[in-house]
């Protein structure tokens, strides 16, 4: 089963913030957030991941809340290079040498001219 | 350059084939995972590697097998037993390190008729 809500569908206008959220009630102390984002027909592309601190690389921010049941994904100036679907993903620990990552559902994101 | 191959981009095949996608990575790393995507859908994970010589189940394992003898190759078979073959293959690996995000690579279509 998904680990991970979001939202099936947003819009933004090209050149303002995306922000893209992501529940995750059930995430536990060791499992870490991530963010991927998969063009039409491609493989899904990294873009960053937390733990419990807020991080922000050259693609994007991530916004974790203090009891860790949510995320906010930013894009600061999106652009039409932007659409796709967006995934968050909680990343679980199994037993023995194990690190499944389980997908969610995915948010697409629509960067409006 | 550095990367995951995975050959080839588009394969046809008559129901009742076994038939074997190839996924090769040159990033040194040690785990490789093997997911399928639906039209619409999520990633949901068939089968994962965490190490030469040892592989483990995924969420929809039944119909496929794999094998890992060389770190850097990991081969699914999309057997005869599997119901619904047709679908977007998504091959992916993950190093060591503490960040174990994993890369794609760009997919296969299988289509099978």
């Amino acid at each position: 089963d998904a680990k991970t809500t979001q939202p099936p569908s947003m819009d933004c206008a090209e050149g303002r913030a995306a922000n893209l959220p992501c529940n995750h009630s059930t995430i536990s102390g060791n499992e870490y957030v991530y963010w991927y984002r998969q063009i039409h027909s491609q493989g899904p592309q990294y873009i960053i991941h937390g733990l419990k601190n807020n991080e922000t690389n050259e693609m994007a921010s991530l916004i974790i809340t203090e009891d860790r049941k949510s995320s906010t994904l930013i894009l600061p100036h999106a652009t039409l290079r932007d659409t796709a679907v967006y995934y968050c993903i909680v990343r679980v620990a199994t037993s023995g040498t194990g690190n499944q990552f389980y997908f969610g559902t995915g948010t697409s994101l629509t960067v409006i001219p | 350059d550095g990367g995951i191959t995975q050959s080839p981009k588009y394969l046809f095949r008559k129901e009742g084939q076994n038939v074997t996608l190839s996924c090769e990575q040159n990033l040194n790393h040690d785990a490789m995972y093997w997911y399928r995507q639906d039209p619409g859908q999520g990633l949901r994970l068939i089968y994962y590697s965490q190490i030469v010589n040892d592989f483990q189940k995924g969420d929809i394992a039944e119909g496929y097998s794999v094998s890992r003898e060389k770190k850097e190759s990991f081969p699914l078979t999309v057997t005869s037993a599997q119901k619904n073959p047709t679908a977007f293959y998504l091959c992916a690996s993950s190093g060591t390190a503490s960040s174990y995000e994993q890369y794609f690579g760009p997919g296969t279509r299988l289509t099978v008729t």
